[in-house]
């Protein structure tokens, strides 16, 4: 089955403990993307990857760092985490052909910092 | 500043009726819009598109309208149906380079639509 996997799905923490949250996909794509979802913002961009070793900043990538060292991997970094990190993120992936737009998401990761 | 906005926090719809979700953007770069749903404790997923060169795109009970001059686009559930109830986004995206960032999607903050039985 196609798909995007998240781990871990929830997760408490406390101030500067450092975690990663791992994303996986077995669709082959080339692009993949991190957002978090905070109420009343909807879903922002966090980092995105191109393809293997290309990463960007999206539009809230402050506290976090990403990697992309295989094609199926992109995990999400938090050295050190704190309480506004506190939120549901997404991980995404898509191929990357032209009008090839659409997301697979997977099912979220809800983090508590304390 | 948001590029692509939905107004419309909540909706409460009556099972059977239409449901009419809109969704504003700035940006006349874009042109390619999706709507997602996403239910509590999964992650959104994709219901239907449109490109910038139609003006509709009709899937099942599922139609999504676009206005290029007023830069609105509609998403149309015909009949509504209690397992529509969700959290809908709207995303756009330029499909060649804008920004560095090449088919980036940005999404609005959701709307919450509720059907009632």
């Amino acid at each position: 089955e196609a798909q995007v996997t998240q781990n871990p799905r929830y997760l408490i923490t406390v101030t500067g403990k450092k975690l990663t949250v791992t994303c996986s996909q077995n669709m082959n794509h080339e692009y993949m993307s991190w957002y978090r979802q905070d109420p009343g913002l909807g879903l922002r961009q966090i980092y995105y990857s191109m393809n293997v070793e290309v990463t960007d900043k999206g539009d809230v990538p402050e506290g976090y760092k990403v990697s992309r060292k295989e094609k199926r991997n992109f995990p999400l970094i938090l050295e050190s985490p704190s309480p506004n990190q506190t939120s549901l993120y997404f991980c995404a992936s898509r191929a990357l052909e032209v009008g090839a737009n659409v997301l697979t998401f997977g099912a979220g990761s809800r983090l508590t910092v304390l | 500043d948001q590029q692509v906005k939905q107004n419309s926090p909540s909706l409460s719809v009556q099972e059977g009726r239409i449901s009419i979700l809109n969704c504003d953007y700035t940006n006349s770069m874009f042109d390619y819009f999706l709507w997602y749903k996403k239910y509590p404790a999964e992650g959104p997923t994709f219901l239907i598109s449109i490109s910038s060169i139609k003006d509709k795109n009709e899937d099942g009970r599922f139609t999504v309208f676009l206005n290029k001059s007023a830069k609105h686009l509609s998403l149309h559930i015909v009949p509504s149906q209690p397992g529509d109830s969700a959290v809908y986004f709207c995303a756009a995206s330029a499909k060649f380079n804008y920004g560095g960032s090449q088919g980036n999607l940005i999404f609005g903050k959701g709307t919450k639509l509720s059907v009632k039985p």
